[in-house]
């Protein structure tokens, strides 16, 4: 596709209950970076990808969030025994190579945890 | 963590006027960027400025450096209802891979 694509837009767990959300980056994007936004909030980093390798995970709020991409492509971002706080929208950007290249955004996972 | 403040929180104005927007920070940054998020949208960039006392115009929008590379500012002249939205700063984290935002300044422009 043109743009990065995420799915699923909105997502409801129950609370302890185990979520996937995708990121699928602009192709032949190196990096990949996973932010975390709280209703009014900016944007907050989670973890980072260059190709397969994740570079950097120190964003990660706890040991229930965990993140892969395994083929160096697409992502996934899985949180385990959902807990109320984890609520938020869970957006996936990728950029051609490092920092210093534009970033493209998702539109983002709207997690509620009921 | 390099933390970015920004201000006003929300800004309520009516179509035709002008405002600014101002992202400040203790900390010196290599370049900060500028974002503009929509409801339901992820943040698009508007402009990165690299150099400090840098000025870029972008059509009703000035962005402007400070000489120091700790804070930034964005005028908009003229503002129209589909200026509406939430203006975010970035900076570079120390990790040197993601950005840091602020929390962003939310504008509601009206006709």
């Amino acid at each position: 596709g043109a743009g990065v694509s995420q799915s699923p837009r909105y997502k409801v767990a129950k609370r302890g209950q185990d979520v996937a959300l995708r990121c699928d980056p602009i192709s032949g994007h190196v990096s990949l970076f996973w932010y975390q936004q709280a209703l009014g909030q900016g944007p907050e980093f989670l973890t980072y990808f260059q190709n397969e390798a994740q570079l950097d995970k120190s964003g990660l709020p706890s040991d229930r969030f965990f993140a892969e991409r395994p083929e160096g492509s697409v992502s996934t971002l899985k949180i385990q025994r959902t807990q109320q706080e984890d609520s938020a929208v869970y957006l996936c950007a990728s950029s051609l190579a490092t920092l210093n290249t534009e970033a493209f955004f998702g539109q983002g996972t709207r997690l509620t945890v009921v | 963590t390099q933390l970015l403040e920004q201000s006003p929180q929300f800004l309520s104005i009516q179509e035709g006027e002008n405002l600014t927007v101002y992202c400040n920070s203790s900390s010196v940054f290599s370049s900060l960027q500028w974002y503009r998020q929509e409801p339901g949208e992820g943040p698009v960039l508007l402009v990165t400025v690299v150099t400090g006392g840098e000025v870029k115009k972008l059509k009703r929008l000035t962005f402007q450096f400070g000489d120091a590379r700790k804070d930034s500012s964005l005028h908009i002249t003229a503002a129209q209802p589909g200026d509406t939205g939430l203006y975010l700063c970035a900076g570079e984290a120390d990790s040197g891979y993601a950005l840091n935002f602020g929390k962003g300044t939310s504008l509601l422009v009206t006709p």
